[in-house]
């Protein structure tokens, strides 16, 4: 399958500081990419849609303001915490979307805030 | 909105064993379902999929079966390997409304296979 990269793969950061993940697309262009968050034990959450050249479209009770996304071109999207607290600490993860029912995942990045 | 329930883990199987990890939905429409594994250190991978009731997803030796009349998705395998040990994910595709072609996901089952 096609490969997505994310980068870092780990952060370790001060609360206050901002955090900015890369997730990229590897072998083709996706217009659409996906932000997802995975807490403990527990599913994965949607936190937004990344558009290329567009606005990104947050889920319901996630901070635009807080959580911004980037998808200036068709490989790379970015996610900046910012302002991060330690409640922020979370496994952040990345698709790219091929077609309707197809997306490829990045490998997560964890982010503990301190 | 969509949901997705599976099975807690962790799963501990044998090696050769037979493997079930349960799945139902609730969904407004008729969504996608899919099967996604992570490996230790990798990004989800899908594992197999159905996009309509009665269809049967396969691959690896892995079976899913789109049920409709009880909203569910059961994941099954008849010989399990060591390699399979991983994370498993039911998700759907959502059909309509806010929903639409986003992914709903379980909360993941963990599956250990000893040798």
């Amino acid at each position: 399958g096609a490969v997505v990269s994310q980068h870092p793969s780990r952060v370790i950061c001060k609360s206050g500081t901002s955090v900015k993940i890369e997730c990229r697309s590897l072998d083709f262009q996706a217009t659409t990419m996906f932000w997802y968050r995975q807490f403990p034990k527990q599913s994965l959450m949607l936190m937004a849609t990344s558009n290329e050249g567009s606005k990104a479209t947050y889920e319901q009770g996630v901070e635009k303001d807080k959580f911004l996304i980037n998808h200036a071109s068709l490989t790379l999207s970015t996610l900046t915490v910012t302002s991060a607290h330690p409640e922020d600490s979370s496994f952040y993860i990345c698709s790219a979307r091929l077609n309707q029912e197809t997306q490829y995942f990045g490998p997560g990045t964890r982010l503990l805030v301190l | 909105g969509d949901s997705v329930t599976q099975m807690e883990g962790p799963v501990t199987l044998s090696e050769e064993a037979f493997l079930t990890i349960n799945c139902t939905y609730t969904a407004t429409g008729y969504p996608s379902l899919f099967w996604y594994v992570q490996y230790p250190g990798e990004g989800l991978q899908l594992l197999l999929k159905a996009t309509k009731a009665d269809d049967k997803g396969s691959n690896k030796g892995f079976e899913a079966t789109y049920r409709k009349e009880t909203t569910s998705f059961h994941l099954e395998k008849g010989s399990v390997q060591v390699s399979d040990s991983a994370v498993y994910f039911c998700a759907l595709m959502g059909a309509g409304g806010t929903s639409y072609g986003k992914l709903t996901f379980g909360q993941g089952t963990i599956l250990t296979v000893h040798p």
